[in-house]
């Protein structure tokens, strides 16, 4: 079965580059989200998106920026990076009207800023 | 507001020992409730689900049971294997209004390491 893509798999990018992060959901889900996982924490949600329009927003930098596409991919900009920015970055994808049933999680994509 | 609860870790179990993780909630409404495994180097994997109170999930052996009471949904194994070794994630996850899907809730996460 089709999974959730994000790519790349790794990053590294110096401190005040800009990085994208790219994910493509299961076919037909409708609704992407976004999570930031720092080394040893928690996933926290950034920003969802739904049939192209913002959904609902966490605690999402004014330095990130994030849109989904009529493909409904969605890329995740990132600029200014700063160390702290470093890690783990999720997107998982649902049917918007399939609650409760779920998400489904994306490999990941791991930013290193150096 | 929302938030979950989990056990500190890490757990350091022996092979074929029993396993539990706790898991609190709060919340407002009717949650979903959910584990997740992230394996070494690895996504969040979906492990089991509970929609509504009293809803057992269940996979792989691992099981836990929405208890609406005690605002509870423990982790729990009867025999581990070597093989389970990962961090756990108890989730929650709320409708918004209108009904479609909300954001997930992850408590802090349990490291699990069986030794042979």
């Amino acid at each position: 079965a089709a999974g959730v893509i994000q790519s790349p798999r790794h990053l590294i990018k110096e401190k005040r580059e800009t990085a994208t992060l790219k994910c493509y959901p299961i076919p037909r889900h409708d609704t992407v989200y976004w999570y930031q996982q720092g080394p040893g924490q928690d996933p926290q949600f950034l920003i969802s998106f739904y049939e192209k329009m913002q959904s609902d927003k966490g605690s999402i930098p004014d330095r990130f920026s994030a849109q989904q596409f009529s493909d409904y991919h969605s890329e995740l900009n990132m600029s200014s990076l700063e160390l702290g920015d470093s890690a783990l970055y999720f997107c998982a994808s649902s049917l918007r009207d399939r609650f409760p049933y779920g998400y489904t999680f994306g490999s990941g994509t791991r930013l290193t800023v150096v | 507001g929302n938030s979950v609860t989990q056990m500190e870790g890490p757990v350091t179990l022996s092979e074929e020992a029993f396993l539990t993780i706790n898991c609190t909630y709060t919340a407002t409404g009717y949650p979903s409730l959910f584990w997740y495994v992230q394996y070494p180097g690895e996504g969040l994997q979906l492990l089991l689900k509970a929609t509504k109170a009293d809803d057992k999930g269940s996979n792989k052996g691992f099981e836990a049971t929405y208890r609406k009471e005690t605002t509870s949904f423990h982790l729990e194994k009867g025999s581990v294997q070597v093989s389970d070794s990962a961090v756990y994630f108890c989730a929650l996850g709320t409708m918004n209004y209108g009904g479609s899907q909300g954001n997930l809730i992850f408590g802090k996460g349990t490291k699990l390491s069986v030794k042979p």
